[in-house]
């Protein structure tokens, strides 16, 4: 059964230190997207992409924040520098064509990030 | 207001009873619906999808949608204790929202 896949599953780092996290979707899925989930919240859409493009980013904060997925596929998510209120789960998700409302997303296991 | 609110619980109900999960959404545009459960540690996992108002029905899982009164509700009849988790909803018009879970505790 095809999955999402995401590393690394923890990372524990400093403040003020830079992180980066990766996320492959599923094969042939077109959209991509990047939450954030606290713990006792649910998860906060930071960005999506469809291919190449960025659709949504409103919720990522740019000073610290970049995604990038260049070649339409895999994405890789970066905070420079981290903070202490960075500390969540990092979840990334696909879906099949354009990420319409009626889509299903798909999780990966998720990434859990610890600044020390 | 959030776009999808749900009660974060806990929702305790015994072995083999029907536990009833709520959830409404302020967007009246919003026209596609999501269950998802979410174990402790571990990333949400997709129960039902519901589109249209009424029942959908997946084994001991059904999914209720009114349009008119905007909520939707989840139901599992014999609930086991495998059931406890969160209980995420999702929903919207351009994009999808999540609420904040509902905590199930399913007690043998």
């Amino acid at each position: 059964e095809a999955e999402v896949a995401q590393s690394p599953r923890y990372k524990i780092t400093e403040k003020s230190q830079a992180v980066a996290f990766w996320c492959d979707p599923i094969s042939g899925h077109a959209t991509l997207y990047w939450y954030r989930q606290i713990l006792g919240q649910g998860p906060e859409l930071l960005v999506q992409f469809q291919d190449e493009s960025v659709v949504d980013d409103s919720q990522l904060p740019k000073d610290r924040f970049s995604a990038e997925r260049l070649k339409g596929v895999d994405s890789t998510l970066k905070i420079q520098p981290a903070e202490l209120g960075d500390s969540a789960m990092y979840l990334c998700a696909s879906s099949l064509s354009r990420g319409g409302f009626e889509e299903t997303q798909y999780f990966g296991p998720g990434t859990r990030l610890l600044v020390l | 207001q959030k776009e999808v609110e749900q009660n974060s619980g806990p929702l305790s109900v015994p072995e083999g009873a029907i536990a009833s999960l709520n959830c409404t959404y302020s967007d009246r545009g919003s026209q596609s619906f999501f269950w998802y459960r979410q174990y402790s540690g571990k990333s949400p996992e997709l129960i039902m999808s519901i589109y249209s108002n009424g029942d959908k029905e997946d084994g001991r899982f059904t999914a209720q949608l009114n349009k008119a009164s905007q909520y939707v509700s989840l139901l599992i009849r014999d609930s086991q204790p495998s059931d406890s988790a969160t209980y995420l909803c999702a929903g919207g018009r351009q994009k999808v929202t999540f609420g904040i879970g509902t905590k199930l505790q399913v007690i043998p």
